[in-house]
């Protein structure tokens, strides 16, 4: 099946520095791929849709800023937090959509994670 | 706009008993309804998905789900529990958009299994 891997995995960087997150497709190409962010025993929550070639779409509220967003290529989209704050700790995970085992329905499949905690 | 919501917070079950965790969802069209879990520090696994067709989907690890348009529900069932089930189970919609599905999490169910 198609696997979304995520680096790192789990980060602690100091307030106002910035952490860069990458999710990879490993054995599919993905035009779009969807970060969400998780807090403490909360749902998924869309941060936004990193899209090859174009800008990223953020969704309401989300600092465009603050999250930076770029699609290099097919396989890789990366979310920098930059200037992180204590506020910003949180589960970030990605997705990218894919077609399971030949089908023509589109999945989405979730990278492992990344977990960020800002002193 | 779409929404979904999971009634239940925290469920607990016995091992071996039966499982419901309850899906409602708010959707325009004919929604494409997802049920993933999660376990601690871990990402989501796909356990079933219904985007037509037969209204009983069959998951991994024993899952199935119902789709009733009529009740906007997709209730996910297992007959007998295992330890291992214990994890959070998120329900959520795809909404198809200008970039692809779309996903709409409830808040989740944390399934504790006690033996």
């Amino acid at each position: 099946g198609a696997v979304v891997s995520q680096h790192p995995s789990r980060v602690i960087c100091k307030s106002g520095t910035s952490v860069k997150i990458e999710c990879r497709s490993l054995d599919f190409q993905a035009t779009t791929m969807f970060w969400y962010r998780q807090f403490p025993k909360q749902s998924l929550m869309l941060m936004a849709t990193s899209n090859e070639g174009s800008k990223a779409t953020y969704e309401q509220g989300v600092e465009k800023d603050k999250f930076l967003i770029n699609h290099a290529s097919l396989t890789l989209s990366t979310l920098t937090v930059t200037s992180a704050h204590p506020e910003d700790s949180s589960f970030y995970i990605c997705s990218a959509p894919g077609l399971a085992g030949g089908s023509n329905q589109e999945t989405q499949y979730f990278g492992p994670g990344t977990r960020l905690l800002v002193l | 706009a779409q929404s979904v919501t999971q009634p239940d917070i925290h469920i607990t079950v016995s091992e071996g008993a039966s499982l419901e965790l309850r899906c409602n969802y708010s959707y325009g069209a004919t929604p494409y309804l997802f049920w993933y879990v999660q376990s601690p520090g871990q990402g989501l696994q796909l356990l079933l998905k219904y985007f037509s067709g037969d209204t009983l989907v069959q998951g991994i690890k024993g899952f199935e789900a119902e789709f009733k348009r009529s009740q906007s529900s997709f209730n996910l069932r297992k007959p007998s529990v295992h330890w291992s089930d214990a994890a959070e189970y998120f329900c959520a919609v795809g909404a198809m958009w200008e970039y692809g599905n779309k996903l709409v999490f409830g808040a989740g169910t944390i399934l504790r299994v006690k033996s």
